[in-house]
């Protein structure tokens, strides 16, 4: 099966600065790549999302790129808020199963 | 709408005990599926849904079972609870099949604790 691997496991951040995290994944196959956010007690919600046929998808400040050749995935967030800080999932979609990273956790320092 | 909704919040349960969680969902959503959640490992599939009456195993599928036996409801049945079922759960739905690409909801999840 697909296999997800996500990086950083936490990340500290300033406030107004920017926080990235990779994924990469195995399998050829998958073709779309979600980006959820988690609060703590909640469950996760889709932030920004990107199919095969494109390389980056940004959406005011928070951007994902996707390399396929190198079969890895990043998300970017710019100018960072302290609602930013939550646990951040990658996700790789094929056929109708949904592979998750093991998540970031995001701190945003005031 | 009440979107995606997960009960009970909370549950004990003794080892070899059996339990269903209930999910449902209001949004007319032809897919469905139950994921758990531990600590360091992400989500993981156990079971899913393509429409009524349709279901499929995941990745970590065994001691569970499932049914769809109507569109808005997906009740997820531990037969004989074990300690390594202790995890968060979560249930999700999306319009059509989730590979057409169509955002997933998630439930707010129900925590069980396996003793």
């Amino acid at each position: 099966g697909e296999n997800v691997e996500q990086h950083p496991s936490t990340l500290s951040v300033q406030e107004g600065d920017s926080a990235v995290i990779k994924c990469t994944y195995s399998d050829s196959a998958s073709n779309y790549f979600p980006w959820y956010k988690q609060e703590l007690g909640k469950g996760p919600q889709l932030i920004i999302d990107i199919r095969s046929n494109v390389g980056e998808k940004k959406d005011q400040r928070i951007a994902v790129t996707l390399n396929k050749t190198a079969k890895h995935f990043s998300l970017h967030i710019t100018e960072t808020q302290p609602e930013d800080s939550a646990v951040y999932f990658c996700a790789a979609l094929r056929g109708y199963k949904l592979s998750f990273g093991a998540g970031t956790t995001v701190t945003v320092r005031a | 709408n009440a979107g995606v909704t997960q009960t009970p919040k909370f549950q004990v349960l003794k080892t070899g005990q059996s339990m269903t969680l209930q999910c449902a969902q209001d949004m007319n959503h032809e897919y469905m599926s139950w994921y758990r959640q531990d600590p360091g490992m992400g989500l993981r599939l156990i079971h899913y849904s393509v429409g009524a009456g349709i279901t499929d195993q995941g990745e970590v599928p065994n001691g569970y079972n499932v049914s769809r036996s109507t569109t808005e409801d997906f009740p997820l049945r531990l037969l004989s609870a074990a300690p390594s079922q202790t995890s968060v759960y979560f249930c999700a739905s999306s319009h059509e099949a989730l590979a057409s690409f169509n955002e997933q909801y998630f439930g707010p999840g129900t925590r069980l604790t396996v003793t």
